[in-house]
């Protein structure tokens, strides 16, 4: 079975950082472009970001939303994926998701999400 | 950015009936990166289809895409039960902002 564990959510204050993990077991994690998904209470969906594969120079792209407050990384070694973020707002406020879609494989899964809480 | 909207926000229907799903892309999609997925309370996200029109692995065959042109349509050939839930269309191309639909509900 495929599975994709979120955790380090947490309460923070505003202008606060945290790092949020995404342990995945079931694939080769290595060949998985891997993205993060938030979703705000009572929103949509949102893009955060997603980190490309080492092959594919593991090229990072961001939401305007994040980008230069958010960084997405991975350990390969540790079957892990990452998301340092950094002077958090409110409106930051979300379950975050780690996911990926393989159309190689014709397969797709998402993490259950964890939920970050930034308020004063 | 590509703005998904989809239709209708929420469509009643009874077991063993069809639906047909809408989502409206705002400008040229990549049929290559679109996809649905289910979703029902407390569970994660359960993809569907990719490349608009493929089954995802173990997706029974009652479940089906297609396009044209701006407009995707997933289609339930005969409702189950356990079909009730939310829907939603993700596309995926290879330039960012990745976007979502808004999700359609599916009652009973």
């Amino acid at each position: 079975d495929v599975q994709m564990v979120e955790s380090g959510g947490d309460l923070v204050k505003p202008g606060g950082s945290l790092r949020l993990s995404c342990v995945v077991s079931g694939i080769t994690f290595s060949n998985a472009l891997m993205n993060w998904v938030r979703q705000a209470p009572g929103k949509g969906l949102e893009w955060v970001g997603r980190i490309k594969t080492e092959t594919d120079g593991r090229t990072v792209d961001y939401a305007e939303s994040v980008r230069g407050r958010f960084t997405i990384s991975r350990d390969d070694s540790r079957d892990t994926l990452y998301l340092h973020m950094s002077s958090l707002k409110i409106e930051d406020t979300a379950v975050y998701h780690c996911m990926t879609i393989r159309q190689r494989y014709g397969d797709g899964y998402w993490g259950q999400g964890v939920l970050v809480t930034v308020s004063s | 950015e590509i703005v998904l909207t989809q239709s209708p926000g929420t469509l009643s229907l009874s077991p063993g009936e069809r639906a047909t799903l809408s989502c409206r892309a705002s400008q040229t999609v990549n049929s290559r990166f679109l996809a649905w997925y289910q979703r029902k309370p407390g569970q994660p996200p359960r993809l569907l289809l990719y490349a608009a029109s493929s089954r995802a692995t173990g997706i029974p065959d009652r479940f089906s895409g297609r396009w044209s042109g701006t407009d995707f349509t997933l289609t339930i050939s005969r409702l189950e039960p356990e079909d009730f839930a939310v829907y939603f269309c993700h596309q995926y191309g290879s330039s960012p902002p990745i976007t979502f639909g808004q999700g359609t509900r599916l009652e009973i």
